[in-house]
């Protein structure tokens, strides 16, 4: 079983739509939980940062984790074309970070 | 916060050759680095980490070695280059107060 599960989509949206993204692990020890944006031959941007459980807000964007069901989910509100990248969930161990596969996310205009 | 360094962004290398991808951080001190590499469409995967001068985690058994010369540089090598080599580099670096990893822009590699 792999540690972090993430669905590779693609997902394609109408602009102004909302886009819920996901990610399953399996590991009940992570506590720092990450979603990074990237665009298509660029390194990985950090988007949002979650401590433990709990929800974090930050514009368009909304991290939620809930730690009971090793669930993260990402919702960016009003989509736009710039939104379309690969969004990537990330969680710390020790020493060394996890990632999913990525979403491949496309907002059509 | 901290800048990461890559270079060359671009580099094309025919089978067998040697690879040297160095990577230098700015605005921090003994930080954790880290190799990645992500093929086409895929996720990243672990290639090595560091967490100070000489130390190296080696995550994959491969044709790549990795060292850590200075407190803020982290190099990739090879000796021979395979065509499996081919991928996009990435070097990260950790900010430990907030358990946060942040990503250099990368080096796409292509192996002919």
């Amino acid at each position: 079983q792999k540690e972090v599960e993430q669905d590779p989509g693609p997902l394609s949206v109408p602009e102004g739509a909302i886009v819920s993204l996901n990610c399953t692990y399996s590991n009940s020890a992570f506590q720092y939980f990450m979603w990074y944006r990237q665009y298509s031959r660029k390194g990985p941007e950090l988007l949002m940062y979650t401590y433990s459980s709990g929800n974090k807000e930050d514009g368009r964007f909304t991290a939620q984790v809930d730690k009971s069901s090793k669930y993260i989910s990402l919702f960016i509100r009003d989509s736009q074309p710039s939104d379309s990248a690969t969004y990537l969930c990330a969680m710390k161990g020790f020493n060394k970070f996890y990632f999913g596969s990525g979403t491949k996310l496309n907002v059509k205009p | 916060s901290q800048t990461i360094h890559q270079w060359p962004a671009t580099l094309v290398q025919p089978v067998g050759s040697p690879l040297s991808l160095e990577c230098t951080v700015e605005g921090t001190s003994n930080p954790n680095l880290y190799w990645y590499r992500q093929a086409a469409g895929r996720g990243l995967q672990l290639l090595f980490y560091s967490v100070g001068i000489g130390q190296i985690s080696s995550e994959v058994p491969q044709n790549l070695s990795a060292s850590r010369p200075q407190d803020r540089q982290f190099i990739l090598s090879s000796k021979k280059l395979l065509l499996s080599d081919s991928g996009f580099y990435l070097c990260a670096c950790l900010q430990g107060d907030k358990n946060i990893q942040y990503f250099g822009a990368g080096t796409r590699l292509s192996v002919l």
